[in-house]
């Protein structure tokens, strides 16, 4: 059983530019959930997704959209990257959309300069 | 509106003390609790969640309503306790609200 992960590990981008973040979910999980970490915070909801469809969303701009994808691997996408969009992304997966056990990847590093 | 506080950024204990590791939040509806740990180098992980009424590595924590609080536990503390604690409140669906976490120090 292979774990989450996530692509790539970190990464450097200057503001107004667009991001793309990867996330493989673990085996057999159809749920998938992002999440933004700052500095010194605890992580805030994105939004989730869950059989290709949002599933839920925390108070974040339209400018984060997402996708998932018939093999439940999902991608989160930002445009017009802003400062303070600087954080770790963290994705989490689970087996149901009504509340199996989360399972954290390692996060992808955003700098925005 | 949905708010977790973890009141202490820093705890810092020594080796066989107890420890009570701070959690109150702000809900209107049934809220479902859990606590998430990170040891250093890990990922973030499930520790507990209230529902389950369970002792995980010696640690227990329940879901009092009317403080508004999930305290978390442990009568011994180890070194391998070490690490970054997280209160999170799951409020409808998959919406959770993470608190800002408190880094757990047991000293030898």
């Amino acid at each position: 059983e292979t774990g989450v992960t996530q692509s790539p590990t970190h990464l450097i981008k200057t503001r107004g530019q667009q991001v793309t973040l990867r996330c493989s979910s673990q085996s057999g999980h159809n749920t998938v959930s992002w999440y933004q970490q700052a500095l010194g915070q605890g992580p805030q909801f994105i939004f989730q997704y869950y059989r290709e469809e949002e599933n839920g969303r925390g108070n974040f701009p339209p400018r984060f959209s997402g996708l998932q994808f018939p093999n439940y691997s999902s991608e989160l996408n930002v445009n017009a990257l802003e400062l303070d969009d600087s954080a770790l992304y963290l994705c989490a997966s689970s087996s149901l959309a009504g509340g199996e056990t989360q399972y954290f990847g390692p996060g992808t590093r955003l700098l925005v300069l | 509106a949905q708010r977790v506080t973890q009141p202490e950024k820093l705890l810092s204990v020594f080796k066989g003390a107890p420890v009570e590791l701070k959690c109150n939040y702000s809900y209107s509806g049934s809220p479902e609790l859990f606590w998430y740990v990170q040891y250093s180098r890990q990922r973030l992980q499930l520790l507990l969640r209230h529902i389950s009424r369970e002792s995980i590595k010696g640690f227990t924590a329940d879901l009092n309503k009317g403080e508004t609080s999930f305290h978390l536990k442990k009568p011994f503390a180890q070194e391998e306790d070490s690490a970054m604690y997280y209160c999170a409140l799951r409020t409808g669906g998959q919406n959770f609200v993470f608190g800002p976490g408190t880094r757990l120090s047991v000293l030898p």
